[in-house]
């Protein structure tokens, strides 16, 4: 079935270094990849997202790439800080009106 | 900037009964979603629904679960006779249309006793 493997399940960075996390789909036919960071208690907030006909996006400090040939898709954090710090999500669309999301990445920038 | 919103945030419920929590997705949105995360885990895809319809559903989303518009504004998740392992964070979200971005409610926390 579909399915969204996500790596690593923590993630431990001093500040100022980047962090980087790997999702790969099992869908080829997803099409739009967002990244969340959900914050203890709060909502999934969209921090970037990607289409299937771009192969980078990138916004101040986040990027994100995707290899639709190897069904990867990657988050980049730069010069990361310690307000950085959640779990992050990745989440493909499928084919059809369904999202399925990765088991997440704790991330902790160390001060 | 529009929010969509989740009401009550908090529900506590006995085993068996019904519970219906309420979602007010932005009001020019086409698309709703409601999500299921259990504490600690991923966040789970329950039913996506347009135009007064389902467009999909995961496995999940079985004969216990119903969602419905009721009305102009509100787009309501109905969980029949709840178990213990109902217990989780339910989210609701909307978006313009289906290529645009999702937004999340604050969620329903549903406890199941």
């Amino acid at each position: 079935g579909e399915n969204v493997e996500q790596h690593p399940s923590t993630l431990s960075v001093q500040e100022g270094d980047s962090a980087v996390i790997k999702c790969t789909y099992s869908d080829s036919a997803s099409n739009y990849f967002p990244w969340y960071k959900q914050e203890l208690g709060k909502r999934p907030q969209l921090i970037i997202d990607i289409r299937s006909n771009v192969g980078e996006k990138k916004d101040q400090r986040i990027a994100v790439t995707l290899n639709k040939t190897a069904k990867h898709f990657s988050l980049h954090i730069t010069e990361t800080q310690p307000e950085d710090s959640a779990v992050y999500f990745c989440a493909a669309r499928t084919g059809t009106y369904k999202y399925i999301f990765g088991t997440g990445t704790r991330l902790k920038v160390l001060a | 900037e529009p929010e969509v919103t989740q009401t009550p945030s908090h529900q506590v419920t006995q085993m068996g009964q019904e519970v219906i929590l309420r979602c007010v997705p932005i009001s020019n949105h086409l698309y709703f979603y409601w999500y299921r995360q259990i504490l600690g885990q991923k966040v789970e895809f329950l039913v996506s629904f347009y135009n007064n319809e389902i467009s999909e559903k995961s496995e999940i989303f079985d004969d216990q679960f119903s969602v419905e518009r009721p009305d102009g504004s509100n787009f309501t998740l109905k969980i029949r006779s709840t178990k213990l392992e109902d217990s989780a964070m339910y989210f609701c979200a909307s978006s313009e249309g289906w290529e645009q971005p999702q937004h999340f409610g604050d969620g329903t926390r549903l406890s199941i006793l």
